[in-house]
């Protein structure tokens, strides 16, 4: 099956600064990466997807890269605010029946006012 | 609109004991799926509907674990004699398509299960 990884595990970034969290995949078949935002004692939110025929797509403060030959992509948020703080998950998907999401460990992201 | 609802937010159970879950997915969204998330990790995959069909279950840890979802709407996970390694909160998400290509999953709130 898929195997995601993701670094770092933790995030500390000065208000302002920007944030990149990095993700790598095992199946060349995966062609579907969502990141996702967890807050404390709540569910997954999805902040941004890429699709693997789109090398770059951006939406506001939040970017996400994906290089396909290297089989790695990356979150990118620029002019971190503190409510930023949180854990991002990266989820990559491969098509077939089912279309399930295999995760990364997160990474925990602590903007400092 | 109202998004993925689940209940009860926390269970406690005594090992040994039979749970059960609901997921109410979005209004009108044809996938569903449940995850297993323990403390400080990422979600895993559990099992999949298309509608009222249990298209995937190859994540279910044991079978003492059960899903169904006999309207296609509304899900339920079954924990049946329940063991300490069970502890962990339940995710339910939905989607709006199904298909050859994976779509956007919302999540809802999840189920924290602590097993004493």
């Amino acid at each position: 099956g898929e195997n995601v990884e993701q670094h770092p595990s933790t995030l500390s970034v000065q208000e302002g600064d920007s944030a990149v969290i990095k993700c790598t995949y095992s199946d060349s078949a995966s062609n579907y990466f969502p990141w996702y935002k967890q807050e404390l004692g709540k569910g997954p939110q999805l902040i941004i997807d890429i699709r693997s025929n789109v090398g770059e797509k951006k939406d506001q403060r939040i970017a996400v890269t994906l290089n396909k030959t290297a089989k790695h992509f990356s979150l990118h948020i620029t002019e971190t605010q503190p409510e930023d703080s949180a854990v991002y998950f990266c989820a990559a998907s491969v098509s077939n029946t089912g279309n399930q999401f295999y995760f990364g460990t997160g990474t925990s992201l602590t903007v400092i006012p | 609109g109202a998004g993925v609802s689940q209940s009860p937010r926390y269970k406690v159970a005594k090992r040994g004991q039979d749970v059960a879950l609901r997921c109410d997915p979005i209004s009108g969204h044809v996938s569903l799926f449940w995850y297993q998330q323990a403390l400080g990790q990422g979600p895993e995959f559990l099992t999949y509907f298309q509608n009222e069909a249990q298209l995937d279950k190859s994540g279910l840890p044991s079978d003492r674990f059960f899903a169904e979802r006999p309207e296609g709407s509304v899900s339920t996970l079954k924990i049946q004699r329940t063991q300490q390694e069970d502890s962990a909160v339940y995710l339910c998400a939905s989607s709006p398509r199904a298909g050859e290509s994976p779509y956007e999953q919302y999540f809802g709130p999840g189920t924290r299960l602590t097993v004493t």
